[in-house]
């Protein structure tokens, strides 16, 4: 285990409705990423949180939001919902980026069904 | 961008046989190749990676190797067990990005014991 959380585990929402997931870092890092992986695909990387602060953003639109919170604990918030959304939501955490250390160690995911 | 593209899709091997997977990467800044093993209704693991400056990694039964001149970069497991299988996915990532990691398309490995 890497000590990474997300919650809930499994999520059914509507088109159009709004939905926040949680992740909680492994201890000492301070870094969190946010992945989507649809189903048979890789990872496509949503954003990245240093320092509550988003400094890293893929290909997604405004609509894909985040929160980074003191406590490294963070939030991806997704507005109006479209069935394209349904994925599995992975967070990853890391030490600060400026260190040299790469690895990231995910979280277990939260599985989204938007109907 | 980085592109990473991954082979083969999928992969059947005999227990105690060998398993390779290739990926290939497309941006000569990418420093940072992570491999992660992703098992059912889990996260996936990361279970070896090289940086640019290294061109072989060894643990135990895993090793990956890599060829900046190529741009491309392999994992090797030898002695397979069935509790190798899983989906395998390669990783690129450069810095100054944000550390976004481009991730390949994934390889469904199944170990016949």
């Amino acid at each position: 285990e890497t000590g990474v959380t997300q919650s809930p585990t499994h999520l059914i929402k509507t088109r159009g409705q709004q939905v926040t997931l949680r992740c909680s870092s492994q201890s000492g890092h301070n870094t969190v990423s946010w992945y989507q992986q649809a189903l048979g695909q890789g990872p496509q990387f949503i954003f990245q949180y240093y320092r509550e602060e988003e400094n890293g953003r893929g290909n997604f639109p405004p609509r894909f939001s985040g929160l980074q919170f003191p406590n490294y604990s963070s939030e991806l918030n997704v507005n109006a919902l479209e069935l394209d959304d349904s994925a599995l939501y992975l967070c990853a955490s890391r030490i600060s980026p400026g260190t040299g250390y790469n690895e990231q160690f995910f979280g277990p995911g939260t599985r989204l069904t938007v109907l | 961008g980085e592109n990473v593209e991954q082979h083969p899709s999928t992969l059947s091997v005999q227990e105690g046989d060998s398993a390779v997977i290739k990926c290939t990467y497309s941006d000569s800044a990418s420093n940072y190749f992570p491999w992660y093993k992703q098992e059912l209704g889990k996260g996936p693991q990361l279970i070896i990676d090289i940086r640019s400056n290294v061109g072989e990694k060894k643990d135990q039964r895993i090793a990956v190797t890599l060829n900046k001149t190529a741009k491309h970069f392999s994992l090797h497991i030898t002695e397979t067990q069935p509790e190798d299988s899983a989906v395998y996915f390669c990783a690129a990532s450069k810095p100054n990005t944000g550390n976004q990691f481009y991730f390949g398309t994934g390889t469904s490995l199944t170990v016949i014991p």
